[in-house]
């Protein structure tokens, strides 16, 4: 079956990085797009970027622009989310997701994986 | 950017009863639309794409229409697990964008 594990929860202070994976599983890993979601505490969901595990091209909402960078290592079917300059409103719950045509709609969801940016 | 908007922002229903959601897009988006589930503490599961298309193992209680502007999900009759905060999701063009959700308590 169709698996995405992410990694823990992350605690960072402010400035600092964070480097989120997604591990994928059950299927062919380089037939499929990968997208990030983020999702701040009580609130909704925010789209951050995709990228193809075939090619390594990325795409990322202008928001993220300068501080993300998503990589992929095909080697071990993992997706990397890289986010720099951390803010305290990074503070969320960040979702890996597995598209079903393109990078969405995303059919398969990690588990999700919080970071927490904080003094 | 394309704009989402869902209505109401909560929804209060019995269980055995039909629930209709709304969400609008600022400009047409065609069919491009899907329509997500998320109980606390759990990832957000597809339910709709494409407007109309149920995804897989998704029960045939719960069905989406509309095209263009207006969208709608509809419970045909609620089940207790349904309970549960619905967002809408449009991915006609860049960047792709959420609605703000629906939260669908019991009454």
């Amino acid at each position: 079956q169709v698996q995405l594990v992410q990694s823990g929860p992350e605690v960072r202070k402010p400035g600092a990085s964070v480097k989120v994976s997604c591990k994928a599983s059950g299927y062919t890993f380089n037939s499929y797009a990968i997208s990030w979601v983020r999702q701040a505490p009580g609130q909704g969901l925010e789209y951050m970027g995709w990228i193809s595990t075939y090619n390594g091209n990325t795409n990322y909402v202008q928001k993220f622009q300068g501080r993300v960078t998503m990589t992929t290592d095909t080697s071990t079917s993992t997706v990397y989310m890289e986010l720099r300059s951390l803010r305290s409103d990074d503070t969320a719950f960040y979702y890996c997701g597995r598209g079903i045509m393109g990078a969405t709609p995303i059919d398969h969801w990690g588990q999700g994986s919080l970071v927490t940016v904080s003094s | 950017e394309i704009v989402m908007t869902q209505s109401p922002a909560t929804l209060s229903m019995s269980p055995g009863e039909r629930a209709t959601l709304s969400c609008r897009a600022s400009q047409s988006i065609s069919s491009n639309l899907a329509w997500y589930q998320q109980k606390p503490g759990q990832a957000p599961r597809l339910l709709v794409h494409g407007a109309t298309t149920r995804a897989t193992g998704i029960p045939a209680r719960f069905s989406g229409s509309g095209s263009g502007t207006e969208f709608t999900l509809t419970i045909s009759s609620l089940q207790s697990e349904d309970f549960a905060v619905y967002y809408c999701q449009q991915y006609k063009n860049w960047p792709v964008t959420f609605g703000q959700g629906t939260r669908l308590e019991i009454k």
